[in-house]
């Protein structure tokens, strides 16, 4: 049973677009969504977190949009560049559990 | 600080036999968990360390084991292996402490081909 489905699998946006991906989950005791950035030959790095709490949080240029209602949460990337090109994840976690993933979106950003 | 570090780098074994894999912690880090990443797939929880034992496991047959010196670095030890165990093995870090959502910081992988 997958318990957090990203959408898309693969996305190709232009320079300066601004790339969504999608993640839904089903367990409601998760309280934890980080989103994590991997470049091949290496390990996910966390990009940013939220809590439920909230409905939105921005750094920099990376943005979560949480919807507890619809057990839905997503990740923006604003202006993006070639060097955002890379495979995200989204996960969720209840505290003290382990990290669950979705299955990745690989996105390329074209000049 | 050089953060998580995983040895080797890549590793090709054939069905049936056994191997090890090995990650140091980022220094202060105190926890370590291991994850099994398939092609084209997310990370997918094996198992966690803490205080030199198995703390959680995820969906694994006891063909996948593991151990956690005093040092803090672990290792994951496979045996038995299958065509299916060919996958990006990473070792993640973090501190069991008093934040619950402590962030886990990883390694860049082991690549084990199994032929």
């Amino acid at each position: 049973q997958q318990q957090v489905k990203q959408s898309p699998q693969s996305l190709i946006v232009q320079k300066g677009g601004i790339p969504i991906i999608n993640c839904a989950y089903e367990n409601t005791a998760f309280d934890y969504f980080p989103w994590y950035q991997q470049f091949p030959g290496k390990g996910p790095a966390l990009l940013i977190a939220i809590r439920p709490d909230v409905s939105e949080k921005k750094e920099g240029r990376f943005t979560i949009s949480f919807n507890k209602s619809a057990k839905q949460f997503s990740l923006h990337i604003m202006d993006s560049q070639p060097g955002d090109s890379a495979t995200y994840f989204c996960a969720a976690r209840q505290v003290y559990t382990p990290l669950v993933f979705g299955k990745g979106t690989r996105l390329s950003v074209i000049a | 600080d050089a953060g998580v570090t995983q040895s080797p780098t890549h590793l090709i074994k054939t069905r049936g036999q056994q191997v090890t894999l090995r990650c140091s912690p980022k220094s202060g880090h105190d926890t370590v968990s291991w994850y099994q990443q398939a092609l084209g797939q997310g990370p997918q929880f094996i198992f966690q360390y803490y205080e030199e034992e198995e703390r959680q496991r995820g969906n694994f047959p006891d063909r996948f084991s593991g151990h956690q010196f005093p040092n803090y670095s672990s290792e994951l030890n496979v045996n038995a292996l299958l065509l299916g165990d060919s996958a990006l093995y990473l070792c993640a870090s973090s501190t069991l402490g008093t934040d619950s959502y402590n962030e886990q910081f990883f390694g860049p992988g082991t690549r084990l081909t199994v032929l």
